[in-house]
């Protein structure tokens, strides 16, 4: 059960675009077409931004956007805003019927 | 409104036990399985184990696995988490979630978390 990878951080200016990535093995993000992921600002709960690789909750803006591409699952974020400033962590399903998350990614918006 | 509420967090000695609970209130409790979520200061979130909608199947990460106990009162809207053999690892923020996601041919893939408490803080410490 290692950790899905992330890249550490990603920063972008108002009203960019950014993807982060999400690489797993086929056991769990290859393996099924369940990938979420989750916004979680300092000192508050998580908050389900995307769910089965790219169908997002009702509330949540269609700036955000899900894809997978065999092992490894994105997040874009289009017209970047303040409000974005924050981590964001990628899930999967098992194999083991288990979930691992993401290592998590920092977003800046500077 | 959906809402959970977690309590039971503490200061306890490595080694010690301690129980967590999770109450649910505005959505049908016995209708969806349940997940725990942890994390350590500082650290990304980490899962750690889910229940079906009725108790009868339980998943575990390695790191809790034969140390948590992961149970429920429908009766009661409660979800408990029972941590055995405390570590100073053990230390985070635990969260509970209502667990989403599809079941197909007898086989439930509990996939993802839409609904979460607020967390309670459990630290391990001498």
């Amino acid at each position: 059960q290692s950790a899905l990878t992330q890249p550490a951080s990603v920063s972008g200016s108002p009203g960019q675009s950014i993807t982060i990535s999400c690489t797993g093995t086929s056991s769990d993000v290859g393996a099924y077409n369940y990938v979420s992921w989750y916004q979680q600002h300092p000192g508050k709960a998580p908050k389900l931004m995307i769910y089965d690789v790219s169908d997002r909750p009702s509330g949540v803006s269609n700036r955000f956007s899900g894809s997978k591409s065999g092992n490894t699952a994105s997040l874009t974020i289009s017209g970047l805003q303040a409000e974005d400033e924050a981590d964001y962590y990628c899930t999967s399903y098992t194999s083991s019927s288990t979930l691992v998350f993401g290592t998590g990614t920092k977003v800046t918006v500077l | 409104q959906e809402q959970l509420v977690e309590s039971g967090g503490g200061v306890v000695q490595p080694g010690r036990s301690l129980r967590l609970s999770c109450a649910a209130s505005g959505f049908i409790f016995r209708n969806f399985a349940m997940h725990w979520v942890r994390q350590a200061p500082g650290e990304g979130l980490e899962w750690a184990a889910v229940i079906s909608y009725d108790g009868s199947n339980t998943y575990y990460a390695d790191s809790v696995k034969g140390r948590f106990t992961i149970s429920r009162d429908n009766s009661q809207n409660t979800l408990y988490l029972q941590m055995h053999s405390l570590r100073v690892e053990d230390t985070a923020v635990y969260y509970c979630a209502r667990a989403r996601g599809y079941c197909i041919n007898n086989r439930c893939y509990e996939s993802y978390m839409d609904v979460w408490g607020k967390g309670t803080t459990v630290t391990v410490s001498s």
